[in-house]
């Protein structure tokens, strides 16, 4: 067990509708990190949060935001959903904000588009 | 483009021989690797890594090995056991920026 959550584990929902990830990082880490990782694909980073503040923006997409919140849990926020953004979804978190520091991940959440 | 490329889908190996893992990457600018394990319905974990002013990294039964001019690393495992069946995940990055990955190779380990 990392110390990472993510909820849901599963998520099915249909095309052209908006739904929300969530992650809880490890006790004391201020960095929280998102990843996609799609059939047959490597993980692509998609944003990254150190204590509220967005630090650096990957492959994300302009229908794809995200926040850090005071209690530092993150949410990922996926709009206007298409059948290519089924996918696993995994954040991660760690100490500091730089990404060299180790990333503990979570164990993802399974979203299917319809 | 996938700068980090791990072109071997899947490998099958005894338990007690060696596993060979291999990576290949496009940018030069690449300075620091990582390899990541991950079991079926876990997020991946830390395994090791290797800055680019090594050539080789030990950690028990796991050694990493660089090679700068080829652009390659390979992670050999040794001797295999049948927990180290898992997935893995090579990892590079520039200056401490993002990380991209490969897109992983399925390691079994036969007992």
């Amino acid at each position: 067990d990392s110390g990472v959550t993510q909820t849901p584990k599963h998520l099915i929902t249909a095309t052209g509708q908006r739904v929300t990830l969530r992650c809880s990082p490890r006790s004391g880490d201020l960095s929280v990190y998102w990843y996609q990782q799609s059939l047959d694909q490597g993980l692509q980073f998609l944003i990254h949060y150190y204590n509220g503040e967005e630090r650096a923006k990957g492959n994300i997409l302009e229908r794809f935001s995200a926040q850090q919140f005071p209690d530092l849990h993150s949410e990922l926020n996926l709009s206007s959903l298409e059948l290519g953004d089924s996918a696993l979804y995994f954040c991660a978190s760690s100490v500091a904000t730089n990404p060299l520091e180790t990333q503990y991940f979570g164990p993802g959440t399974r979203l299917l588009v319809l | 483009d996938q700068q980090v490329k791990q072109n071997s889908p899947s490998l099958s190996v005894q338990e007690g021989r060696i596993s060979i893992l291999n990576c290949d990457y496009t940018n030069s600018m690449f300075d620091y690797f990582l390899w990541y394990k991950k079991y079926p319905a876990e997020g991946p974990t830390f395994l090791i890594s290797i800055s680019s002013i090594k050539d080789k990294n030990e950690d028990g039964r796991f050694t990493v090995f660089l090679n700068k001019s080829a652009k390659h690393l390979s992670l050999h495992i040794v001797p295999s056991q049948p927990g180290d069946s898992a997935v893995y995940f090579c990892a590079a990055s520039a200056w401490g920026n993002q990380f991209y990955f490969g897109t992983g190779t399925s390691l079994t380990v036969i007992p």
